[in-house]
């Protein structure tokens, strides 16, 4: 496609529901990238895809979190149990090789409500 | 840890002045830096990438300057617009076992008044 795309755009749920945020990489990208961003706590790294390689899931901020990606291209993020310290922006970024800092770019990213 | 920090938080200025966004980092050992512009409730445009080979780099008005032995970029902003008023996110590319991941700066929020 054009650029990343992320789907839902908004999403409200009760807190102890499960949700799934959807990220559609650009095209031919072989890495792709979960961040969030919480209101005043700026960006955070949460999970990334390289190609085949085990995903880095250092930034995965409880078991809660979880996240794959199937086919080497569409991400699934998934949190269970969600709590409203949850509540935050979403946001999936791709590149075409991890490999000496490319440039990452990113979707419109998923604001996630947690009642 | 890399920790990204951005000078000043928040910027107001008038049409046509020449603007210069500070980020500093303290792991030197960087990959890349890249600019980002972040417009309210929209995700992230990238704006520069400077690899860590390079000194610096141009898109239009535009410049970004990059002193990795100092752990400094800046990002110049020549004859502000209106239509330039968002808030100016600079990320880095660490090394290492962490090579891939971004880490941010909290970003600059720039107003640009007609």
């Amino acid at each position: 496609g054009a650029g990343v795309s992320q789907s839902p755009s908004n999403k409200v749920t009760e807190k102890g529901k499960d949700v799934e945020l959807r990220c559609d990489p650009i095209s031919g990208h072989t890495a792709l990238y979960w961040y969030r961003q919480s209101l005043g706590q700026g960006l955070e790294f949460l999970i990334y895809f390289q190609g085949n390689s085990a995903p880095d899931k250092s930034g995965l901020p409880s078991d809660r979190f979880s996240a794959e990606r199937t086919g080497g291209s569409v991400s699934t993020l998934t949190i269970q149990r969600t709590q409203q310290e949850d509540s935050a922006v979403y946001l999936c970024a791709s590149s075409l090789a991890n490999m000496a800092g490319p440039e990452q770019f990113f979707g419109p990213g998923t604001r996630l409500t947690v009642l | 840890k890399q920790e990204v920090t951005q000078i000043p938080a928040a910027l107001s200025v008038p049409e046509g002045e020449n603007l210069v966004l500070n980020c500093s980092f303290t792991d030197s050992a960087i990959y890349n830096l890249q600019w980002f512009r972040q417009d309210p409730g929209k995700g992230l445009t990238s704006l520069l990438l400077i690899q860590s080979s390079q000194r610096e780099q141009t898109s239009g008005r535009l410049n970004a300057s990059l002193d990795k032995s100092s752990g400094r970029s800046t990002l110049y902003i020549a004859a502000s617009q209106p239509g330039d008023s968002a808030t100016y996110l600079c990320a880095v590319v660490a090394g290492g076992s962490t090579l891939g991941r971004l880490y941010f700066g909290r970003g600059t929020q720039l107003t640009v008044w007609p």
